[in-house]
């Protein structure tokens, strides 16, 4: 149990472009999930908390109109990197906290999205 | 602010040797504690948990102690195999923070034949 999957794994755009990547809890409700930007050989660096039904809360530093996250179901939160540039290519990762019983308060992370600027 | 110190890498070790990767943290209250491991491609898998000072959480061969008086979470494995190669990650929920979790900046593990 307690699997989160994200889509697309990995996605190559032209500067300037739109891209969506989608964090699909799928087999538990997860009213909070948050939003990780990971570079080489470093750690996780949180964006943002993204809670179903409400806007999202950005870290200190993180464009919110770049950077745009919508978390419409229990299930389901996406993050558009609006007009991308080469410096925002990086590892994307969400996680889902836990709500039910046997998954309770413990993030679940997906396999992450390689995004690729040109 | 919250943040977490784990021992550089890359650790490498030959197979069954014992196993030590080193995390601290400083905290205020009494924050829950993790290990969270990174196979190559892969996204982040929870390995291990502790919610209070004393416990040990465990999985797969791999322990870990919550140690208040040192604020440490060192992880440890008696045997390790090629498969556990892979970037470990130590982190920290502090209570009141929302459930936002705080990494270490992960350490490398090499296990060879």
């Amino acid at each position: 149990g307690a699997v989160v999957s994200q889509h697309p794994s990995w996605v190559i755009c032209k500067s300037g472009t739109s891209v969506k990547i989608e964090c699909r809890s799928l087999d538990f409700q997860a009213t909070t999930m948050f939003w990780y930007r990971q570079f080489p050989k470093q750690s996780l660096m949180l964006m943002a908390t993204s809670n179903e039904g409400s806007k999202a809360t950005y870290e200190q530093g993180v464009e919110k109109d770049k950077f745009l996250i919508n978390h419409a179901s229990l299930t389901l939160s996406t993050l558009t990197v609006t007009s991308a540039h080469p410096e925002d290519s990086s590892f994307y990762i969400c996680s889902a906290l836990g709500t039910s019983a046997d998954v309770t308060d413990t993030q679940y992370f997906g396999p992450g999205t390689r995004l690729t600027v040109l | 602010g919250n943040s977490v110190t784990q021992m550089e890498g890359p650790v490498t070790l030959s197979e069954e040797a014992f196993l030590t990767i080193n995390c601290t943290y400083t905290a205020t209250g009494y924050p829950s504690l993790f290990w969270y491991v990174q196979y190559p491609g892969e996204g982040l898998q929870l390995l291990l948990k502790a919610t209070k000072a004393d416990d040990k959480g465990s999985n797969k061969g791999f322990e870990a102690t919550y140690r208040k008086e040192t604020t440490s979470f060192h992880l440890e494995k008696g045997s390790v195999q090629v498969s556990d190669s892979a970037v470990y990650f130590c982190a920290l929920r502090s209570t009141g923070g929302g459930n936002k979790l705080t990494f270490g900046t992960g350490t490398q593990l090499k296990v060879e034949l």
